[in-house]
């Protein structure tokens, strides 16, 4: 069974530091990993995903099959970045698209 | 709408009485979730429909949790004999369900309170 498992349930940084919101899974087959983000007061919406390589609000992820991690990762954090978000994971073929949602880590970034 | 829609979007019932929340999915969507969402356990993964598919019910914490959908678009999940337990943000998804995409786009959720 596929598991993802985000170690940080809270992050705080201030305004102007990198952030690294630490992902890793267990999966035997060959995953796709996604981040979603939750914003306050908003929808749980899609951030970003491994398959796609792109940079979103100046966030990137990158998939490590050795070390079965897919960390967020920003150079410059702002504060409009505070949020709730969760790293995703899903089989790749097959017919089942069910997402695997690690428990979330809060990220604050203070002025 | 657009977006995933949710009803109610708060629900405080009883211990012991039944709720039904329901979900109507983008159109066009083939995949509908059910997610909950309390703190402490981030995103607990409840059932999953794709198309006319059987439906994967693994997520379900206990045969007291139920859901269904109607022709392929509205769905209702239904708990039965509510506990304190079951308190949580129910968080209904769609997606196109395609593999290497399939976005999900999320509704607000139900807030569900038994008291």
């Amino acid at each position: 069974a596929q598991r993802v498992t985000q170690p940080e349930k809270l992050l705080s940084v201030f305004k102007g530091a990198p952030v690294e919101l630490k992902c890793n899974y267990s999966y035997s087959g060959s995953p796709e990993l996604f981040w979603y983000v939750q914003y306050s007061r908003q929808r749980l919406q899609l951030l970003l995903r491994h398959i796609s390589r792109e940079s979103i609000k100046g966030f990137t992820a990158d998939l490590n099959k050795g070390e079965t991690s897919f960390h967020l990762k920003k150079p410059f954090a702002q504060e409009e970045d505070s949020a709730m978000y969760y790293c995703a994971l899903r089989k790749s073929g097959g017919s089942n698209y069910k997402l695997t949602f690690g428990k979330g880590t809060l990220l604050t970034v203070n002025p | 709408g657009a977006g995933v829609s949710q009803s109610p979007s708060n629900k405080v019932t009883e211990k012991g009485k039944d709720v039904e929340l329901r979900c109507d999915p983008i159109s066009g969507h083939t995949a509908l979730y059910w997610y909950r969402q309390s703190l402490g356990q981030g995103l607990e993964f409840l059932i999953y429909f794709q198309g006319n598919s059987a439906p994967d019910k693994s997520g379900l914490p206990s045969d007291r949790f139920s859901a269904e959908r109607t022709g392929g678009s509205v769905s209702t999940l239904t708990i039965q004999r509510t506990q304190q337990e079951d308190s949580a943000v129910y968080l209904c998804a769609s997606s196109l369900a395609v593999t290497g995409l399939g976005e999900l786009f999320f509704g607000e959720g139900s807030r569900l309170t038994v008291l």
